[in-house]
């Protein structure tokens, strides 16, 4: 079975603060992506990476940078974390070959249990 | 930007009856997707209907697609306990030249016993 693992599931930090989520996926996807999941939101796309050292934006990628030095880790950083970015945030992967251009059929994503993230 | 919207927001019947989701997009797609997640949990992957399929069966899950109608709806039969959860379509769509999946806000599904 893919597995998608995020490090932490809850954490909490303080404004200002600087704050790594981890995602590691163990089946060699090319695609990773980062969501954000808000009530009455849904899921937004923050931004996702179809190859290594790749990164393309999604819909909300304002206060928040990504690194994928390897194929199996995207990161997503909070620089300064504020009290806004209060949330669950999810990591999925997908085995489709990137990039992701139209005309692809857009397949399964396979997610992580999520990190839930409480800024104070 | 809102590509799938899940209808009812919220859904309570009984165990046993069935469950029906329905699924509105606007813009053509080529694949459709339904998502369960549990409270709390990260999302898993439950069915994907292609724009060719007009109905697609899995287990107990049902699901049927009307690109002319631009809708998708998911049947559970026989629901149970466990199936107590929020569900979600996804569709492709072309975000800064890229095709990506964008998910709508899901219907809260709870079983009652």
């Amino acid at each position: 079975d893919v597995k998608v693992t995020q490090s932490s599931r809850y954490l909490v930090k303080r404004t200002g603060e600087k704050v790594f989520l981890e995602c590691v996926q163990d089946m060699d996807h090319e695609n990773m992506f980062w969501y954000r999941q808000d009530p009455g939101l849904g899921l937004r796309l923050i931004y996702f990476s179809y190859d290594v050292k790749m990164k393309e934006k999604g819909d909300i990628p304002e206060g928040y940078s990504v690194s994928r030095e390897k194929k199996e880790r995207f990161s997503l950083i909070l620089e300064s974390a504020s009290t806004n970015q209060t949330s669950m945030y999810l990591c999925a992967s997908s085995p489709f070959r990137a990039p992701l251009r139209a005309g692809l059929n857009t397949g399964e994503l396979f997610f992580g249990e999520g990190s839930r993230l409480t800024v104070l | 930007s809102q590509q799938g919207e899940e209808d009812p927001q919220a859904l309570s019947i009984q165990e046993g009856e069935n469950a029906t989701m329905n699924c509105s997009y606007k813009t053509s797609i080529n694949n459709l997707q339904w998502y369960r997640q549990n409270s709390g949990r990260g999302l898993v992957h439950l069915i994907l209907i292609r724009s060719n399929e007009r109905e697609k069966h899995s287990g107990r899950l049902r699901v049927t697609l009307d690109t002319s109608k631009k809708s998708s709806s998911l049947l559970i039969t026989a629901s149970r306990a466990a199936d107590t959860a929020s569900y979600f379509c996804a569709t492709p769509a072309l975000i800064q030249g890229a095709q990506k999946l964008v998910f709508g806000q899901g219907t809260r599904l709870t079983i009652n016993p």
